[in-house]
């Protein structure tokens, strides 16, 4: 099956900066890659998405690139804020089968 | 209101004990799966299912059961439950598999096995 590996696990950022989560997958057959973010005490919920035809994609503070070559995928938050602090997870789709990554725990100090 | 629930949400059990956790959707997803979350671990994939009457294993099934007999409900049955099982449980549910479809997490399950 998929092996997503994803760093670092715990990250802190002044409010304003910006945050990088890097997350690799082992299978080339992966074509799909969703981030979610899970609120303390909440359900994830899904906030931005890249295919495999994609490079990059962007929704307002949030971008998401794609390195098809080294299978290798990243979120990017810009100007973040208090509200971003939570755990963000990467995840890639292979067959019916969706693999998350570890998680890694934002907190934006401010 | 569109959602997926999930009961109990909380539960403390015995080693061995039969336990059922219901998972129902209201949006006429064809996909549903359950997911088991540990800290430092994320979430792993327990079982999905694709229609009904149709499912497959996840990464980590050992200990599980699932059906899907209707489509809106995806119950997970842990026949003799073991300590290892303590975890969260998320249910979700999407309109068709995983490529390219938002994955809706129902509320969680707290599961504490003695």
């Amino acid at each position: 099956g998929e092996n997503v590996e994803q760093h670092p696990s715990t990250l802190s950022v002044q409010e304003g900066d910006s945050a990088v989560i890097k997350c690799t997958y082992s299978d080339s057959a992966s074509n799909y890659f969703p981030w979610y973010k899970q609120e303390l005490g909440k359900r994830p919920q899904l906030i931005i998405d890249i295919r495999s035809n994609v490079g990059e994609k962007k929704d307002q503070r949030i971008a998401v690139t794609l390195n098809k070559t080294a299978k290798h995928f990243s979120l990017h938050i810009t100007e973040t804020q208090p509200e971003d602090s939570a755990v963000y997870f990467c995840a890639a789709t292979l067959g019916w089968a969706l693999t998350f990554g570890s998680g890694t725990r934002l907190q934006v100090q401010p | 209101e569109a959602q997926v629930t999930q009961n109990p949400r909380y539960l403390i059990t015995v080693t061995g004990k039969k336990l059922t956790v219901t998972c129902s959707q209201n949006m006429n997803h064809e996909y549903m799966s359950w997911y088991r979350q540990d800290p430092g671990l994320g979430l792993r994939q327990i079982y999905y299912s694709m229609n009904v009457e149709v499912t497959d294993k996840g990464d980590v099934p050992e200990g599980y059961k699932v059906s899907r007999k209707e489509k809106r409900n995806f119950p997970l049955i842990l026949e003799s439950p073991s300590p290892n099982q303590t975890s969260l449980y998320f249910c979700a549910s999407s309109l068709q598999g995983v490529d390219y479809n938002e994955q809706f997490f129902g509320p969680g399950t707290r599961l504490t096995v003695l």
